[in-house]
């Protein structure tokens, strides 16, 4: 089955840049897709296909992708972006729907 | 506004079954496809199972597959996720996600908040 691989933690100083990383070898024709989850909540979404922004989230927050690895950037990191992030993509026939690992981002 | 509301989460012992049910609104319900994502405690999300607006295609999790069952009765705007043999394993809470798709692809773009299923003697 298919699978989609995160760091499973990144630690960055407030305001600092914190960058999340994710492989899969469907991601040169996949888009990847980013989710925070806070602590006791559902997850949001913050990134869509690759680097769109939903409305309503903060422009520091961005995304990218280049061959097998999507990121998600987020320039100068506040205590309040703590989360759990998750990237989620397909395989390529797009019969499995699959979730990284996560990443448990730490901004102190 | 779109919400989803989950239901039907508790304590069960093994072998036994539950039924969940997502209540959704603020949206046209019957265009939509959706899906059933579970997360274990302290664990990442895992996709359970999805179904089309029509209910005509419907796929699943193998670490599911044969004992849950999906569903959906769009004249009552509900999704429901029928779960039998019940495993300590499915202990997780069960987030119903609403599925938007664009030309060649798709992902959740909205989630309910969530119901807990504890399996436990």
């Amino acid at each position: 089955s298919y699978e989609l691989t995160q760091p499973p933690s990144v630690s960055v100083s407030p305001g600092q840049t914190a960058r999340i990383t994710c492989s899969g070898d469907a991601l040169p024709k996949k888009y990847a897709y980013w989710y925070q989850q806070k602590s006791g909540q559902a997850p949001v979404l913050v990134i869509y296909e690759d680097s769109k922004r939903p409305s309503g989230i903060p422009e520091r927050f961005s995304g990218s992708s280049s061959g097998t690895m999507a990121t998600l950037t987020i320039s100068g990191a506040q205590v309040e972006d703590e989360a759990d992030y998750y990237c989620y993509s397909t395989d390529i026939s797009d019969d499995d729907r699959v979730f990284g690992g996560g990443t448990k981002l730490t901004v102190l | 506004e779109v919400q989803l509301v989950e239901s039907g989460g508790g304590l069960v012992k093994p072998g036994g079954s539950l039924r969940l049910s997502c209540a959704a609104s603020g949206f046209t319900f019957s265009s939509y496809r959706m899906n059933w994502v579970r997360q274990a405690p302290g664990k990442g999300l895992e996709w359970v199972s999805y179904i089309s607006s029509g209910s005509s295609f419907i796929s699943y999790a193998d670490s599911v597959k044969g004992r849950f069952t999906i569903s959906r009765d769009n004249a009552k705007n509900s999704l429901y996720l029928q779960m039998n043999s019940l495993r300590a394993e499915d202990r997780a809470v069960y987030y119903c996600a609403r599925e938007k798709v664009e030309t060649d692809h798709f992902y959740f773009d909205y989630w309910g908040q969530g119901t807990l299923v504890t399996v436990s003697s």
